[in-house]
């Protein structure tokens, strides 16, 4: 398994800021994941974060509202740009840290943010 | 593309009682299926997960969950049910794509009243 941190764990923001979330993971894994997490909602994937190359965005996310990066094995950030209210959420990081086509991910505590 | 329903947004169990919390997926070839849990104010926690082999899977806490392949269900369940286990629970299938990322279902919270 893996231990994964994120800091800040909650943050308020005001509109129009930027705030990056730093995801660590205790081992060196193989993929890393930012998800979302509206209030009340399920988990949404925002993209998988890369090392030494651009993240992999999903459909209806974009590298300049969220840019990431990840220069090692066990580090990626996630940065929400240009804040709305709309970008209230939990951001989870996430990890998988094996190969093999059936290893469950490992999931950090999450950073709650509003934005005001 | 895959999918996974959880068809009760809450399920109401008394303490000592069986609990099931029931999911379907959509997927084309063979299902990776997994189940994670969320208290509040803290990430998910993996219970269980079914690749291969035995329908009948065990997890974290006394869960267990039946993978139906026939009716394409995973239904977690455990024998007796604790006002602890009342939290918010999660299925998810995994991206047959290179990025191997999982999508959710929509979450099933569980109570269990004491």
């Amino acid at each position: 398994s893996a231990v994964i941190s994120q800091k800040p764990s909650r943050d308020i923001c005001q509109r129009g800021t930027s705030l990056t979330i730093q995801c660590q993971v205790d081992s060196q894994v193989t993929m890393m994941f930012w998800y979302r997490q509206q209030p009340g909602q399920s988990l949404t994937l925002i993209a998988t974060a890369n090392q030494g190359s651009e993240a992999t965005y999903e459909s209806g996310f974009v590298i300049d509202k969220f840019p990431i990066s990840r220069p090692n094995l066990t580090f990626s950030t996630l940065t929400v740009s240009n804040m709305s209210p709309e970008d209230s959420s939990i951001y989870l990081c996430s990890a998988t840290t094996m190969e093999g086509d059936g290893n469950e991910q490992f999931f950090g505590p999450g950073t709650r943010l509003t934005v005001l | 593309a895959q999918s996974v329903a959880q068809p009760e947004d809450q399920v109401n169990v008394a303490e000592g009682n069986p609990l099931t919390v029931k999911c379907t997926y959509s997927v084309s070839g063979n299902p990776y299926l997994f189940w994670y849990v969320q208290y509040p104010n803290r990430g998910l926690q993996f219970l269980l997960k079914y690749i291969t082999g035995d329908n009948l899977v065990k997890g974290s806490y006394g869960f267990e969950a039946e993978f139906n392949k026939s009716q394409t269900s995973f239904h977690l369940k455990k024998p007796s049910a604790l006002v602890s286990d009342s939290a918010l629970y999660f299925c998810a299938v995994r991206d047959f794509t290179g990025r191997r990322a999982l999508t959710f279902g929509s979450g099933t919270r569980l109570q269990v009243q004491p």
